[in-house]
């Protein structure tokens, strides 16, 4: 059954350093996703991605945030200057768009700023 | 603001002992009710879309039903291994957008 992956599972980085988070949606889907969990937190929505653009963005995804599709299957998250509160799970989600948005994640990258 | 809130944020069960978690919600306009089952340290796995009130959906052991301000996942004759954090998301109306805005979940704990 296709699945989202992500890598690396973990990354530990000191604050203000620049740190890639890499995903590989399914491969027909059409719409990428980045969410994120602090410890003992809601899931929040961070950035949408269509057609090789942001679809929509929360607060949250400031100017230290971007996202890209550098080729045909991988999606990245970038975060410029980490802060210790960057530090949570980041999910990478994908969603086909066509007959069905239902999204479906990958398990995630646990980052640590130290 | 789409709002989603979810109770009990604990369930202890015995197993065999069926139960229901709620989740209300406030949006304008819902799209889809997402419902997902997530493992520590895991991304949320997809279980259930509900789209319209009345519609209902099984999977083995668990029924997810939807009314225009709630919606219940039902589980009969839970067992350990359903033990796990049930998350439900709203998804606004299309021109909206395709986030989802995710409840703070209900903590299953199955004993044996």
């Amino acid at each position: 059954e296709p699945e989202v992956t992500q890598t690396p599972s973990h990354q530990v980085t000191q604050m203000g350093q620049e740190v890639i988070l890499r995903c590989v949606p399914i491969s027909n889907h059409l719409y990428f996703y980045w969410y994120r969990q602090i410890l003992g937190q809601k899931v929040e929505f961070l950035v949408s991605f269509y057609n090789n653009e942001i679809s929509e963005k929360s607060e949250i995804f400031d100017d230290q945030f971007s996202v890209e599709r550098p080729d045909g299957s991988n999606f990245t998250l970038k975060i410029r200057s980490t802060k210790l509160e960057d530090s949570a799970m980041y999910f990478c989600a994908s969603s086909e768009g066509r007959l069905s948005y239902e999204q479906y994640f990958g398990p995630g990258t646990r980052l640590t700023v130290t | 603001e789409d709002q989603v809130t979810q109770s009990p944020e604990a369930l202890r069960l015995q197993e065999g002992e069926s139960s229901s978690l709620n989740c209300s919600y406030t949006v304008s306009g819902l799209r889809g009710l997402f419902w997902y089952r997530q493992d520590p340290g895991k991304g949320p796995e997809f279980l259930f879309t509900l789209y319209s009130a009345g519609e209902e959906k099984e999977k083995e052991r668990l029924k997810a039903t939807l009314t225009k301000k709630e919606s219940f996942l039902h589980i009969t004759a839970p067992k350990p291994e359903d033990s796990a954090t049930y998350l439900c998301a709203v998804q606004p109306p299309r021109d909206a957008g395709n986030m989802l805005t995710f409840g703070g979940g209900t903590r299953l704990m199955v004993k044996p």
